[in-house]
């Protein structure tokens, strides 16, 4: 169960769009459209923003929007807001019944 | 609305136990399926172990397999975590979270989390 690889960390201005990117193999990633993102402010809890690869819960706003091709799974911040900021995970079903994280991508609006 | 509000943390020894609570509100508790995820200081999540709705099957990450329970009581609206033969590396903020419905692995709800910490 080795953690899906994220980029340390991303940055952009308010207004631009970033793209965070997960990669993994094709026994998790790959292998299953159940790829989720998380938006996690430190000392807050974590809060689900894409889940199934692409679908976003209700409330969440649609500057968020994910996709994947082959073992990568990405998502995109389009008009990047200050609140933004913050710590971002993606999560992918495994064989087994069990799940893997991403390392975390730290985003910064500058 | 949902509210996931963890309890039981604390400061133990390496080699000994915890026994972690997580009390929900706002939902019908007894329909969907429950995990725990942590996350080691400086680190990322990592996810720890599903409980199904009914209780009827657990399944765990292998890093805590055969040291950590999973377990929920229904009637009190409670998913528990019992974590036994603890290790420095099993120092985490431990976080309940809800599963969108049973075993998806979409965490829609979670708690802010009790922060465990195995040190001599």
């Amino acid at each position: 169960q080795s953690a899906l690889t994220q980029p340390a960390s991303v940055s952009g201005s308010p207004g631009q769009s970033i793209t965070i990117s997960c990669t993994g193999t094709s026994s998790d990633v790959g292998g299953y459209n159940y790829v989720s993102w998380y938006q996690h402010h430190p000392g807050k809890a974590p809060k689900l923003m894409i889940y199934d690869v692409s679908k976003r819960p209700s409330g969440v706003s649609n500057r968020f929007s994910g996709s994947k091709s082959g073992n990568t799974a990405s998502l995109t911040i389009s008009g990047l807001q200050a609140e933004d900021e913050a710590d971002y995970y993606c999560s992918s079903y495994t064989s087994s019944t069990t799940w893997v994280f991403g390392g975390g991508t730290k985003l910064t609006v500058l | 609305q949902v509210q996931l509000v963890e309890s039981g943390g604390g400061v133990v020894q390496p080699g000994g136990s915890l026994r972690l609570s997580c009390a929900a509100s706002g939902f019908t508790f007894s329909s969907y399926g429950m995990h725990w995820v942590r996350q080691a200081p400086g680190k990322g999540l990592e996810w720890v172990a599903l409980i199904r709705y009914d209780g009827g099957n657990k399944y765990y990450a292998d890093s805590v397999k055969g040291r950590f329970t999973i377990s929920r009581d229904n009637s009190k609206n409670t998913l528990y975590l019992q974590m036994n033969s603890l290790r420095a590396e099993d120092t985490a903020v431990y976080y309940c979270a809800k599963d969108q419905h049973d075993t998806s692995g979409n965490f829609d709800y979670w708690g802010q989390g009790t922060l465990g910490t195995v040190s001599s």
